[in-house]
């Protein structure tokens, strides 16, 4: 078993809509959690970094934690079609070494 | 546009040979992390460097080696190359602020191709 699981999709959504992404790991130490984006033969640009449980909140990008299911999601409100990209959670515990998800590729349809 | 510069964008060699790639970090960050991402593994850590001395080793073969300079560029070797290390090589800086803790940055990678 990995020790983040996440849906590779692919997703497709019209445009307008909301865009649900989620991940769940296996390791407790985790604390701080991130989504990054990556579009086509580019690096992952870093969206949204929540520490611990709750929600943040940035313009049309919402996270979630839940560390008691081990559950972390992404909304992205208002789709556009600029938000077609491949998104990644990652996590770290207290060591810096990332782990990431496998990345869910989306597409918003125009 | 990251800050963290990457060389060469591309690299096409033979099975057996040796590469370096270059990562220069954005400017102040200590860290210097590298990645591979392959289509099976996805986005794997391999090494990470601070200030020159080496922090922690994730999934790191044996034949690749990594070293960062004084000048915090840091330099990925891999040698005997095999047709699965065909991926893209991300380097990535960091910066720890406040309770924010640590970001990473990733540079635009490089592409290996071994033929």
């Amino acid at each position: 078993q990995k020790e983040v699981e996440q849906d590779p999709g692919p997703l497709s959504v019209p445009e307008g809509a909301i865009v649900s992404l989620n991940c769940t790991y296996s390791n407790s130490a985790f604390q701080y959690f991130m989504w990054y984006r990556q579009y086509s033969r580019k690096g992952p640009e870093l969206l949204m970094y929540t520490y611990s449980s709750g929600n943040k909140e940035d313009g049309r990008f919402t996270a979630q934690v839940d560390k008691s299911s081990k559950y972390i999601s992404l909304f992205i409100r208002d789709s556009q079609p600029s938000d077609s990209a491949t998104y990644l959670c990652a996590m770290r515990g207290s060591d810096y070494k990332l782990s990431f998800g496998a990345g869910t590729t989306v597409t918003v349809r125009a | 546009d990251s800050g963290v510069t990457q060389t060469p964008k591309h690299l096409i060699t033979a099975t057996g040979q040796r590469v370096t790639l270059r990562c220069s970090p954005r400017s102040g960050d200590l860290s210097v992390y590298w990645y591979q991402q392959s289509l099976d593994q996805g986005l794997q850590f391999l090494i990470h460097y601070y200030n020159g001395e080496e922090r922690a080793k994730g999934n790191i073969l044996e034949r690749f080696s990594a070293q960062q300079f004084p000048d915090l560029h840091s330099e990925l070797n891999l040698s005997s190359l095999e047709l699965g290390d065909s991926a893209l090589y991300f380097c990535a800086s960091s910066v720890v602020s406040g309770r924010r803790g640590e970001t990473q940055y990733f540079g635009p990678g490089t592409r290996l191709l071994v033929l």
